[in-house]
């Protein structure tokens, strides 16, 4: 099966920078990036690997390598404390979504 | 400004059937893939289902196969989700979302409803 793995927490000071990476086994297809605070519908942060959508602010960024893609967040905020999820699609097409990530604003 | 509102979510006894519906406006519904992504409590996100634009294709997690049925009403600008057969591990909040790219069964989302929850107990 297709898994996408992501560490289940991170921890940040306020201002520094943030990584969450996602591996999976075939990450061939592009990745996409999700924030969800509690209670709350996600919200796209990334697309196509390394697209920011509209609205979006430049602290947030992605990047790619071979089968593991980043989200980086720089100067991070209280505001950015939340959960982050990966996503992307399997060989037959269909979406998975990786396993979470915990960000906690210290 | 596109608007995904969910509904018909509540109480169902193990083995019972429930049908959740997403009332889509603000964009040509008719256009887009759409899909249902479901969040047990405490957990992660887990895709459902998704749709085709006219209705001709529909995929599925192993874990629902054979048990729901995605479908869709273009006239009512509406998505569906049959749920028969409800196990405990199905209980969850169910969102129904909407790729940012029409025709696209691969893109991101980009709108999301805002949940209905779904509670599987005797």
């Amino acid at each position: 099966s297709y898994e996408l793995t992501q560490p289940p927490s991170v921890s940040v000071s306020p201002g520094q920078t943030a990584r969450i990476t996602c591996s999976g086994n075939a990450l061939q297809q592009y990745a996409y990036w999700y924030q969800q605070k509690p209670g709350q519908a996600p919200v796209l942060v990334i697309y196509k690997d390394s697209e920011r959508p509209s609205g979006i602010p430049e602290r947030f960024s992605g990047s790619s390598s071979g089968t593991t893609v980043t989200l980086t967040i720089s100067g991070v905020q209280a505001e950015d404390e939340a959960d982050y999820y990966c996503q992307s699609t399997d060989s037959s097409g269909t979406y998975v979504f990786g396993t979470g990530t915990k960000v906690t604003v210290l | 400004e596109v608007q995904l509102v969910e509904s018909g979510g509540g109480l169902v006894q193990p083995g019972g059937s429930l049908r959740l519906s997403c009332a889509a406006s603000g964009f040509t519904f008719s256009s887009y893939w759409m899909s249902w992504v479901r969040q047990a409590p405490g957990k992660g996100l887990e895709w459902v289902a998704n749709i085709h634009q006219d209705g001709s294709d529909k995929y599925y997690v192993d874990s629902v196969k054979g048990r729901f049925t995605i479908s869709r009403d273009n006239a009512k600008n509406s998505l569906y989700l049959q749920m028969n057969s409800l196990r405990a591990e199905d209980t969850a909040v169910y969102y129904c979302a909407r790729p940012r790219v029409p025709y696209s069964s691969s893109a991101a989302f980009d709108s999301w409803g805002q949940g209905t929850l779904v509670t599987v107990s005797s």
